[in-house]
């Protein structure tokens, strides 16, 4: 069965230089959300979009913007990166009231 | 707010052991709660989860989870551990079901003992 695909697995950036991640959700899943996961941490949400509508915010920072669009595909734009912004970045996909989240296997987001 | 806490960020049992790894919510409305596993350099696979439906809820690769709302718990166990059960684990709570926006615990690393 389709699964949620994240791309690229792994991205090394500079700092101040600019990022996107792309996810892909599971066919006939309307919503999307974003975590990010620090080393040794947990996952921290950062924004869900619903019917390519942004649904929720959480922690994410300005710097951070994020938009569904019509074919329900998700990119995550990060901009000035600092180097606290190395995390594993997840995306995970949901279709109505499951009580389910599908993840990604992430992106692993490297900032030097 | 609502959130969970997960006692023991590191637990290890032997192979064939039992496997108890603790979460606690705190809440004032009924939760929905959920247990992750995570193997590493992988994503979030959900193992179980709690919507308020029976207590004892059955998931996968032999783990079940008991909802005891006088002790606001939420203890995922296993009877008897295997060598593939080495991961991470993580609680989570969403009080909006059908908006699945989790709060994780901080997790807990699972070693299992040969």
């Amino acid at each position: 069965a389709a699964g949620v695909i994240q791309s690229p697995r792994h991205l090394i950036k500079e700092k101040r230089e600019t990022a996107t991640l792309k996810c892909y959700p599971i066919p006939r899943h309307d919503t999307v959300y974003w975590y990010q996961q620090g080393p040794g941490q947990d996952p921290q949400f950062l924004i869900s979009f619903y019917e390519k509508m942004q649904s929720d915010k959480g922690s994410i920072p300005d710097r951070f913007s994020a938009q569904q669009f019509s074919d329900y595909h998700s990119e995550l734009n990060m901009s000035s990166l600092e180097l606290g912004d190395s995390a594993l970045y997840f995306c995970a996909s949901s279709a109505g009231n499951t009580g389910e989240l599908f993840f990604g296997e992430g992106s692993r987001l490297t900032v030097l | 707010a609502q959130s969970v806490t997960q006692l023991g960020s590191h637990v290890s049992v032997s192979e064939g052991a039992l496997v108890l790894l603790r979460c606690n919510y705190s809440s004032s409305v009924p939760p929905y709660l959920f247990w992750y596993v995570q193997y590493p350099n992988q994503g979030l696979q959900l193992l179980l989860k709690y919507t308020s439906a029976a207590t004892l809820v059955k998931g996968i690769n032999g783990f079940e989870a008991e909802f005891k709302k006088s002790e606001t718990s939420f203890h995922l166990t296993k009877p008897s551990a295997h060598m593939s059960d080495a991961a991470e684990y993580f609680c989570a709570v969403t009080f909006n079901f059908g908006n699945e926006k989790l709060t994780f615990g901080t997790g807990t690393r699972l070693t299992i003992i040969p």
